[in-house]
């Protein structure tokens, strides 16, 4: 069936370095855009960043740019996530969700399929 | 960075009785191709987000019909045309430009 898996997740001192992982089956993996969604303890979702099917768009949150580098493989159906200088307000759910975009970015079926999440904890 | 302003942030409804959500957007998300680039979510509690409309007014597959999304450009609503018991949870708009998506604040619905 459908299904995204996340993992990678853990408890990592601040400045340290982290790679997620979210394991894609049962649909056509490079027909999704994919993205990644984080939620803090007690806080909303918030959107982190979004890799296009062939990885030509990448895009990320201005309050993450720098420090987290999306990729995915598709002949390994799987999407990452490097965070690097870990912070304490990087301590989060993260979610995978997969994203179906139409044409030129013409049209977009939105986020029909989300991970259970992994967490990350950041001491200090 | 666009930004995405829910209200209420509390709502608590009475089974069986109308509810809605408002959503507006600091830039327009009304595309060339006349569609609406927002999404609405549901977080139930101890559960991942799920998909309840796209492109501003289609249901998702499965979602029941009492759901349904409206507005364009900046303003956009979220209503549920009767509440029931599993209606509970944190609802969110999503605007997905393509330089930046972003997620309003969440509305959270209990019931009364």
């Amino acid at each position: 069936q459908v299904q995204l898996v996340e993992s990678g997740g853990g408890l990592v001192k601040a400045g340290g370095s982290l790679r997620l992982s979210c394991a894609a089956s049962g649909f056509t993996f490079s027909d999704y855009y994919m993205t990644w969604v984080r939620q803090g303890p007690g806080k909303g979702l918030e959107w982190v960043s979004y890799i296009s099917g062939s990885s030509s768009n990448i895009i990320y949150a201005d309050s993450v740019r720098g420090r987290l580098t999306v990729s995915r493989d598709n002949a390994k159906n799987s999407l990452y996530l490097q965070i690097n200088s870990l912070r304490a307000e990087d301590t989060a759910v993260y979610y995978c969700a997969r994203k179906r975009v139409i044409g030129n970015y013409y049209f977009s079926f939105g986020m029909d399929v989300w991970g259970r999440g992994t967490t990350v904890t950041v001491s200090s | 960075d666009i930004v995405m302003t829910q209200s209420p942030i509390s709502l608590p409804v009475t089974p069986g009785e109308p509810a809605s959500i408002s959503c507006r957007s600091s830039q327009s998300l009304l595309h060339d191709g006349g569609h609406n680039f927002l999404d609405w979510y549901l977080q139930k509690p101890g559960q991942s987000p799920q998909l309840l409309i796209y492109m501003g007014s289609n249901r998702a597959s499965g979602v029941p019909d009492r759901f349904s999304g409206s507005g364009s450009g900046t303003d956009f609503t979220l209503t549920i045309s009767r509440v029931e018991a599993e209606d509970v949870g944190v609802y969110y708009c999503f605007s997905f430009l393509q330089t930046s998506w972003t997620f309003g604040q969440g509305t959270k619905v209990e019931i009364k």
